[in-house]
């Protein structure tokens, strides 16, 4: 089946520092990836559509410029939180589907970010 | 707007039969997800509804009325790794994009 390789799975940095997180379909090619976010208790949360080739599609609330996505290949996108503060700190999960029509979302293991 | 709809805990016995409802008013609607997702982990997909009925697939089933803006999962022959959140999204629009509910906790008891 589709899978989502997302990396890493954890990190710790350092407010004011920038944080890189990769999501990878491996046996597919993605032409969107979409960016979610969960903290504790609640739901996901979509922050932004990664489109190839093209500018990520940010949803309302969210900074563009503070959450840095790029998409440069179809099996490869990178979300950056720059600046990073402790409110920062959560569960980012990266998804993707695949060309076949109705083919559910995949979702990457996920990455527990924590600002200190 | 998007509005999704299910309860935030439930309890059920290992080997009993277990229902988690999900109420949604969307538009653009195309099908509706369900997810299983472990503490910590990223969720699994379930199931996905496009069409009124219900869908088997093992111990778990999914249904989905349209006109009603309803769908529930069912779980049976409950097992205590069925201990986890379950999540319905609604897949609206032209793109794949997900609209989630907050989860339902379930816990599986001896």
């Amino acid at each position: 089946g589709a899978v989502v390789s997302q990396h890493p799975s954890w990190v710790i940095c350092k407010s004011g520092t920038s944080v890189k997180i990769e999501c990878r379909s491996l046996d597919f090619q993605a032409t969107t990836m979409f960016w979610y976010r969960q903290f504790p208790k609640q739901s996901l949360m979509l922050m932004a559509t990664s489109n190839e080739g093209s500018k990520a599609t940010y949803e309302q609330g969210v900074e563009k410029d503070k959450f840095l996505i790029n998409h440069a290949s179809l099996t490869l996108s990178t979300l950056t939180v720059t600046s990073a503060h402790p409110e920062d700190s959560s569960f980012y999960i990266c998804s993707a589907q695949s060309d076949r029509e109705n083919s559910p979302l995949h979702f990457g293991n996920g990455t527990r970010l924590t600002v200190t | 707007g998007q509005n999704i709809d299910q309860p935030t805990e439930m309890t059920a016995t290992e080997g009993a039969i277990v229902q988690i409802n999900c109420t949604y008013q969307t538009s653009g609607f195309n099908g509706l997800f369900w997810y299983q997702q472990h503490a910590g982990e990223a969720p699994t997909f379930l199931s996905y509804n496009v069409l009124d009925g219900l869908e088997e697939k093992g111990r778990f089933s999914s249904f989905l009325s349209r006109s009603k803006g309803y769908s529930y999962l069912l779980l049976k022959e409950l097992q205590m790794k069925d201990s986890a959140s379950y999540l319905c999204a609604s897949h609206t629009g032209g793109g794949n994009k997900l609209t989630f509910g907050t989860g339902t906790q379930l816990k599986v008891e001896l």
